[in-house]
């Protein structure tokens, strides 16, 4: 029971490169979400999605974009990485919108940039 | 917008004392309220939510958290921790599902020997 797994786990880039996050969760949920993790901040939201084809942003959607072509992935891009990037990225996901019911995490990306 | 406030950055508590984590969010006229915790290089991991109901809700672990509407307050307790609690806790908050979960910054418990 995979629940919701991300890739990669570690990844160092350098500045101006880009790269892509996946989530995918096996749930069958609709709503999925990206979030980052930065010490002393908590977890603010970049982007999320409440269905198949649909985006939406967050809290801190600069430099970031997403995509949701299938139900069960959730794409996270970054077309220019900065240092500023740097951070712990959640995906989450759940069955009914924002709170009505569980979201859940996975184990997170660990992202440096250069 | 919701925000979360959470009093603590850390907490220091030794084992098999009472534990209060507390958290306050911004006003609105209905919330829904959730405590995440979070083990060394985990994910989240929801350890209790209110929705509506009785104000006292109990979750996993022997956690409880109080809702106080007219204080705008969720604390999480413990009435006894354990080594194995020593763990991040998140706060959140959702405009009874109008909106995406909003994070606190966290409280880092930490339970000594």
């Amino acid at each position: 029971n995979a629940g919701v797994t991300q890739t990669p786990k570690f990844r160092v880039l350098k500045t101006g490169q880009s790269m892509t996050l996946l989530c995918a969760q096996d749930m069958n949920h609709e709503y999925m979400y990206w979030y980052r993790q930065d010490p002393g901040m908590g977890l603010r939201l970049i982007h999320y999605s409440v269905g198949e084809g649909t985006t939406a942003k967050g809290e801190v959607p600069d430099g970031y974009n997403v995509s949701r072509l299938k139900k069960q992935n959730f794409l996270l891009g970054l077309e220019s990485a900065a240092p500023s990037q740097t951070s712990v990225y959640f995906c989450a996901s759940s069955y009914a919108p924002f709170g009505d019911t569980e979201a859940f995490f996975g184990q997170g990306t660990r992202l440096t940039v250069v | 917008a919701q925000s979360v406030t959470q009093l603590d950055s850390q907490v220091p508590v030794f084992e098999e004392a009472p534990v209060e984590l507390r958290c306050n969010y911004s006003s609105s006229v209905s919330v829904y309220l959730f405590w995440y915790v979070q083990y060394p290089n985990q994910g989240l991991q929801l350890l209790l939510k209110y929705l509506s109901g009785s104000t006292l809700v109990k979750g996993i672990n022997g956690f409880e958290a109080e809702f106080n509407k007219s204080q705008t307050s969720f604390h999480l307790r413990k009435p006894s921790v354990h080594i194995s609690d020593t763990a991040e806790y998140f706060c959140a908050v959702s405009d009874r599902g109008n909106t995406p979960l909003v994070f606190g910054k966290g409280t880092r418990l930490s339970v000594i020997a």
